[in-house]
């Protein structure tokens, strides 16, 4: 079964630590991976995709076959941060398998 | 380009009530998407469209809820009768050909009340 992981509902980090928001996925084929943001009360935005290989806002996601993950990372956190990240995989179609979702709280 | 336009950005409707929302995608965008957002169940795609044909609609809950796309420019999405339960914050996304991910417009707040 296709399916998109997220472990943690919430986290929190104080202001210039690292950050790693957690995704695991399910699935056979090969997949396209997606990490969305959305602050609050805003609509969700596109942050990465694996097959860019870009650093956007200083996160980079590194696609592991192996271990089927596409963790999200950050060296120093920062305030404006703060937001729910969405991890996101495209199974073949258009149709994407959304995570659940992490809340990031950066802490001053 | 706008991006995805949504209206209206909050609805407020009795139960029972017909409700109606609205999408405009990016110009030029073949596939067309409605995601339903809730605390409990998170990101849930109800109904997508390609070059203006339903191709999933296994996402929609309940025959209460359908889905429209009569042009390239246009959806909409038809709840009747609401219910409580459908109290969600409605997504509206629109991608072209060759997954470079989804453009998503800023929702529409529905609260049945």
């Amino acid at each position: 079964a296709q399916r998109v992981t997220q472990p943690e509902k919430l986290l929190s980090v104080f202001k210039g630590a690292p950050v790693e928001l957690k995704c695991n996925y399910s699935y056979s084929g090969s997949p396209e991976l997606f990490w969305y943001v959305q602050y609050s009360r805003q609509r969700l935005q596109l942050l990465l995709r694996h097959i860019s290989r870009e650093s956007i806002k200083g996160f980079t996601a590194d696609l592991n076959k192996g271990e089927t993950s596409f963790h999200l990372k950050k060296p120093f956190a920062q305030e404006e941060d703060s937001a729910m990240y969405y991890c996101a995989l495209a199974s073949g179609t258009y149709k994407y398998i959304f995570g659940t979702g992490t809340r990031l709280k950066v802490l001053a | 380009d706008a991006g995805v336009i949504q209206s209206p950005r909050h609805e407020v409707t009795e139960m029972g009530q017909e409700v109606t929302l609205r999408c405009k995608p990016i110009s030029g965008h073949d596939y067309l998407f409605w995601y339903r957002q809730t605390m409990m169940r998170g990101l849930e795609l109800l109904i997508y469209f390609n070059n203006n044909v339903p191709i999933d609609d296994s996402g929609m809950p309940e025959d209460r809820f359908s889905a429209k796309m009569p042009n390239a420019s246009f959806s909409t999405l038809k709840i009747q009768p609401s219910e409580p339960r459908d109290s969600a914050v409605y997504f509206c996304a629109s991608s072209m050909t060759g997954n470079y991910g989804y453009t998503f417009g800023s929702g529409t707040r529905l609260t049945v009340v």
